[in-house]
């Protein structure tokens, strides 16, 4: 299995301020033939499932705001929010869809500072 | 738009079956461009996979090999919904249990695209 590795566990950024997440896998998602990392970014508010961000490491879903962006490739990936809103406090989890079974990192939870 | 509505108990004693049901709204369970999913949410073991079901002419099952021996997920066409049981169950299989949708595209896999509302079961005499 494919083990996601997050850091930090935990962090608290003022309003306005930047904020990354990151995230290590134990071996490549990415797949030559395509040239795609199959990783996503997922938030997570109490009470409610996952809600999908990034997908292919870096493509934003339809509707999630421009101050999230996803970059990195391999094994290497980070979160950024540009400018962190009220809205944005939740928890974060990286996801790799390149092999069965398919595994999220531990999460991280951000606050405001 | 696709919906997955989950139903079933929130409390199982020990050593009976968990078992749930996602109807699915939106779109087929025998659709030929995705896999039915569940996955569980808990403290000690976070976000994990269990298992899928889909159809490519005929119906195919992955399970997780932490429950492989006591899971089985089955689609129901008639009800256009699919379905979890777990057998034996713990007090370490309590958990937020999510039906999920998984696109395929180009032959492997996409992210999950759509969530239940998720179901707390709790396993206690």
């Amino acid at each position: 299995d494919i083990v996601m590795t997050q850091s930090p566990d935990s962090l608290a950024v003022s309003l306005g301020e930047r904020a990354t997440i990151n995230c290590k896998s134990s071996q490549t998602v990415l797949y030559s033939f395509n040239n795609k990392n199959y990783l996503a970014w997922y938030q997570q508010k109490p009470g409610q499932p996952p809600k999908l961000l990034i997908y292919w490491a870096s493509t934003r879903e339809s509707g999630v705001p421009e101050r999230f962006s996803g970059s990195g490739s391999g094994t290497d990936f980070t979160l950024t929010i540009s400018s962190l809103q009220a809205e944005d406090v939740a928890v974060y989890y990286c996801h790799q869809y390149y092999s069965t079974p398919p595994t999220f990192g531990g999460g991280t939870k951000v606050e405001i500072k | 738009q696709v919906q997955l509505q989950q139903s079933g108990p929130g409390l199982v004693k020990p050593s009976q079956t968990l078992s749930l049901t996602c109807a699915i709204s939106g779109d087929s369970v025998s659709s030929n461009s995705v896999a039915w999913n569940w996955i569980r949410q808990s403290p000690s073991r976070g976000l994990e996979w269990l298992g899928r079901t889909y159809y490519r002419s005929k119906w195919y099952k992955d399970y997780a090999e932490s429950v492989k021996s006591r899971i089985t997920i089955n689609p129901d066409t008639s009800k256009n919904q699919f379905s979890l049981q777990l057998n034996s169950v713990t007090p370490e299989d309590t958990a937020i249990y999510f039906c999920v949708r998984v696109p395929e595209l180009d032959g492997s896999w996409a992210p999950i695209d759509c969530w239940g509302q998720g179901t707390l079961v709790t396993v206690s005499s």
